[in-house]
């Protein structure tokens, strides 16, 4: 059984930057591509980052991470990051790191439990 | 971006009865779609994938349907432990998008 376990949350000051980790159990994340998905309190899924996986580790980004956001996995630790920089009160939210079934563009089949990130001074 | 509406927002339906969600996307996604049930306090779950495939261990009483830009979610008997929100997503090209979410009660 696949675990993803998030870490790296916490309370943060406006501009400051945060580095949220993702560690797989139970499976390798080679030949995965690796999701950041973001849920503010009460409100929707926002998608934020994708790394693939298929030898180019491409990187895209949701417009509001482009620029401050980093996305990046070491698949010999299966664990993947986010590098958030220049935070802002707006980015405050539960982010879950997600396993892609593929490589890249395909449905999202692991979920971690999630880490809260709190943007405020 | 592609943008993911869905309908209703929210909906009541009696236990043993049949729930229809819809999804629509503003320009087509092909197959490339999935649904899935976030529980209070938890991360979502996989239901359906490639618009219409049930993904393992998923009741047969989910199903879903569409390709395009049309798609449906539908539990043909709810159960109490389907009380959930319900998102549809498209992975067809970045940016990902997601729906607003169908939040389905028991009436």
């Amino acid at each position: 059984q696949v675990q993803l376990v998030e870490s790296g949350g916490g309370v943060v000051q406006p501009g400051r930057s945060l580095r949220l980790s993702c560690a797989a159990s139970g499976s390798t994340l080679s030949n995965h591509a690796m999701h950041w998905v973001r849920q503010a309190a009460g409100k929707g899924l926002e998608w934020v980052a994708l790394m693939s996986d298929d030898g180019a580790n491409n990187e895209f980004y949701a417009d509001f991470a482009k620029g401050r956001f980093t996305i990046s996995r070491d698949n010999s630790m299966d664990t993947v990051y986010l590098q958030m920089n220049s935070l802002r009160a707006e980015d405050t939210a539960v982010y879950y790191c997600a396993r892609d079934r593929g490589r890249g563009y395909s449905e999202i089949d692991y979920w971690g439990q999630g880490t809260l990130v709190t943007v405020s001074s | 971006d592609i943008v993911m509406t869905q309908s209703p927002d929210s909906l009541a339906v009696s236990l043993g009865e049949r729930a229809t969600i819809n999804c629509k996307s503003s320009q087509s996604v092909l197959n490339y779609l999935a649904w899935y049930q976030q529980k209070p306090g938890q991360p979502p779950k996989l239901l359906i994938y490639w618009a219409s495939f049930r993904e393992s261990g998923v009741p047969a009483r989910f199903s879903g349907s569409g390709s395009g830009t049309d798609f449906t979610l539908t539990i043909s008997s709810l159960q109490a432990e389907d009380v959930a929100v319900y998102y549809c997503q498209q992975y067809y090209i970045t940016p990902i998008t997601f729906g607003p979410g169908t939040k389905l009660h028991i009436k």
